[in-house]
């Protein structure tokens, strides 16, 4: 079937140390993105790629980075300078990058601090 | 910056019931519009968009209305069922100030309980 795939589901952080979280696409879509979702809040844009080698900030790109080597993959990296990293991480994915079109996202990463 | 925001946090309901979700967008310039349905410990699922060009669309036990003189979208479950427990949120056409491309915007969600 074709979707989104994030891995891992839960993830635990040491201080001072950086993680990357996987996300996966089979859609053949040409955009990508990462959100982070905290309680009570809407999804806040980390970062989003139109096309591969090619990435832009969202609203809060400080302390991530990402990668766009390949179409189908698009992995986040929660580095140490992200000093509230514990939240739900979701990656999302479509056609192109319009606002005419949903997005459509795979089943999360909970990130949390040990 | 514009955002997308809810009227009521929590929306209970009884089972068969409908029931009826709002959201009040503040860009009048917005196009497109989404609802989405997020199932706890899940990604948030696509139900239904609409263009502005549209008031009404109906999908499966689901209709969104959409009145853009007062900048409001609404989501109509029928005979609501136990499965859909769930947040609920809109979301509305978006231009990304980094690269200057478009994205949605998501408002914050409504929690629809659903009491047997």
């Amino acid at each position: 079937d074709g979707g989104i795939t994030q891995s891992p589901k839960y993830l635990f952080r040491k201080e001072g140390q950086n993680v990357t979280l996987s996300c996966e696409q089979n859609l053949n879509h040409d955009a990508m993105y990462w959100y982070r979702q905290d309680p009570g809040q809407g999804l806040r844009l980390i970062y989003y790629s139109q096309i591969v080698n090619d990435f832009q900030k969202g609203d809060i790109a400080e302390g991530y980075s990402v990668s766009r080597e390949k179409k189908e993959s698009f992995p986040l990296t929660v580095t140490s300078a992200q000093k509230n990293p514990t939240a739900f991480y979701l990656c999302a994915s479509s056609i192109w990058t319009g606002g005419d079109q949903p997005q459509h996202f795979g089943d999360g990463t909970r990130l949390s601090i040990l | 910056g514009e955002s997308v925001g809810l009227h009521l946090p929590t929306l209970s309901v009884q089972e068969g019931d409908n029931s009826i979700i709002n959201c009040a967008y503040s860009n009048s310039a917005s196009d497109y519009f989404i609802w989405y349905k997020q199932e706890s410990g899940k990604g948030p699922q696509f139900i239904i968009d609409i263009r502005s060009n549209m008031d009404k669309r109906q999908g499966q036990r689901v209709t969104v209305l959409l009145n853009k003189t007062v900048k409001h979208l609404s989501l109509q479950i029928a005979a609501t069922q136990p499965g859909d427990s769930a947040v609920y949120f809109c979301a509305e056409n978006y231009v990304y100030s980094g690269g200057g491309a478009d994205g949605l915007t998501f408002g914050k969600g409504t929690h629809l309980i659903i009491q047997p």
